[in-house]
């Protein structure tokens, strides 16, 4: 099983929906999840870091968190074409430094 | 604050030659690590380093080098360049932030061996 898994993609949304990503995950001592966006060619970016069961807001981005069921989940609502990138999910362990990333998703926005 | 910076951006090695894939982040972090991306696949990590001098393996770290003699560098080294070795490289570097670690990428190095 691997470590981290992301929903098969590539996902696609018309604009101005809602656009969402499930990631789950295998150890159960897990304490932080990542999602990082990644345009084709360029390097992962940082978006949503959460630690805590339940959701955390920035912006158009939401990601929640089940520790029990061990899935995290990113809603981008309102989507808008330059969301259109590939989403990467990682995990760490407590006070572990290393993440374990998920192949990622891809997001389509279609205008 | 220029955050992680990579050189080169690009490179086409012949199969058997060596270089040297060069990072650097200004943001005073101790923890640094080196992935490769394969088309369509997540991250894998090759090495990682806690400190000046410590540096330790990570899932795939056949084929490479690192060494970390400053907080600042964290050069990866190809010794024989393989097909296999053939991805994108990315330099990462992260902090503490209180209850989890908060990576942060480089822009990456696109190898090709041929």
């Amino acid at each position: 099983q691997k470590e981290v898994e992301q929903n098969s993609g590539p996902l696609s949304v018309p604009e101005g929906a809602i656009a969402s990503l499930n990631c789950t995950y295998s150890d159960r001592g897990s304490q932080s999840f990542f999602w990082y966006r990644q345009y084709s060619g360029k390097s992962p970016e940082l978006i949503m870091s959460i630690y805590s069961n339940g959701d955390k807001e920035d912006g158009r981005f939401t990601a929640q968190l089940n520790k029990a069921s061990q899935y995290v989940s990113l809603l981008i609502r309102d989507s808008q074409p330059s969301d259109s990138a590939t989403y990467l999910c990682a995990v760490n362990l407590a006070e572990d430094y290393k993440l374990s990333f998920g192949a990622g998703t891809t997001v389509t926005v279609r205008a | 604050n220029a955050g992680v910076t990579q050189t080169p951006k690009f490179r086409i090695l012949k199969i058997g030659q060596s270089m040297t894939l060069q990072c650097t982040q200004d943001m005073n972090h101790n923890y640094m690590y080196w992935y490769r991306q394969d088309p369509g696949m997540g991250l894998k990590l090759i090495y990682y380093s806690v400190g000046a001098g410590i540096t330790d393996k990570g899932e795939v770290p056949n084929g490479y080098n690192v060494s970390r003699s400053t907080t600042e560098d964290f050069p990866l080294r190809l010794e024989l360049a393989a097909p296999s070795q053939t991805s994108v490289y990315f330099c990462a570097s992260s902090s503490y932030r209180g209850a989890y670690y908060e990576q942060y990428f480089g822009p990456g190095t696109r190898l090709t061996v041929t």
